[in-house]
């Protein structure tokens, strides 16, 4: 049972390069986050989705993009790679129905960007 | 969306029992809170997760007062393993879109359990 699938795990970007954060999901989850969490602190939400083709910006949106054309996969992208978005990622996903409906993380993709 | 306080860290022995407690003034009427734990180099992990009074399950206990305005979660006999960061999070179980498009986990409590 995989859960949810981050590639890759380590990164290094140079200013102003693009990438693309993959994140793949096995339990049919309908919504699907990203976070970014920097030293020390808590996680930030950047985009989340409430299924295929549906999404929307968290807190910090600025400098990603995303999309949800499958139910399994929420790719983030960066387009124009900046220092301040040197962090570790972390996508999630769960289920908005009923009461006890946590969040499964991946293990997250550390990105330095110099 | 409710803004939660926590402890920076707490340092505990193995075989205490831990108890770290999470501030949440305004929490709103639909709002659960949960818990998670994340290990270093790992994505947090659910714990526990309660609207009001006690939930107890096989790793923690949850005690919610009856204003809601604070929770406290209690390891019980911790062990090495169990150093982590601990975090609050409160929220409305419908999904993001009740929270606001905001779901905060804020700093989170940095356990170190020593031997």
């Amino acid at each position: 049972n995989a859960g949810v699938t981050q590639t890759p795990k380590f990164r290094i970007l140079k200013i102003g390069q693009s990438m693309t954060l993959q994140c793949t999901q096995d339990m049919n989850h309908n919504y699907m986050y990203w976070y970014r969490q920097d030293p020390g602190m808590g996680l930030k939400l950047i985009y989340y989705s409430v299924g295929a083709g549906i999404t929307d910006k968290g807190e910090v949106p600025n400098g990603y993009n995303v999309s949800r054309s499958t139910t399994e996969d929420f790719p983030l992208r960066l387009e124009l790679a900046a220092p301040s978005q040197t962090s570790v990622y972390f996508c999630a996903s769960n289920h908005p129905a009923g009461t006890h409906q946590p969040q499964h993380f991946g293990d997250g993709t550390r990105l330095s960007i110099l | 969306l409710a803004k939660t306080t926590q402890p920076i860290s707490m340092d505990s022995y193995e075989g205490q029992e831990v108890n770290i407690t999470c501030s949440h003034n305004n929490i709103a009427t639909n709002d659960y809170i949960t818990w998670y734990q994340q290990f270093p180099s790992q994505g947090p992990r659910f714990i526990i997760q309660g609207y009001k009074t006690k939930v107890t399950n096989e790793v923690a206990s949850l005690f919610i007062p009856a204003d809601r305005k604070s929770s406290t979660l209690s390891l019980p006999r911790v062990s090495l393993s169990d150093t982590a960061v601990y975090y609050c999070l409160v929220g409305d179980p419908r999904g993001i879109k009740a929270a606001g498009n905001k779901l905060t986990f804020g700093g989170g409590t940095r356990v170190l359990v020593k031997p």
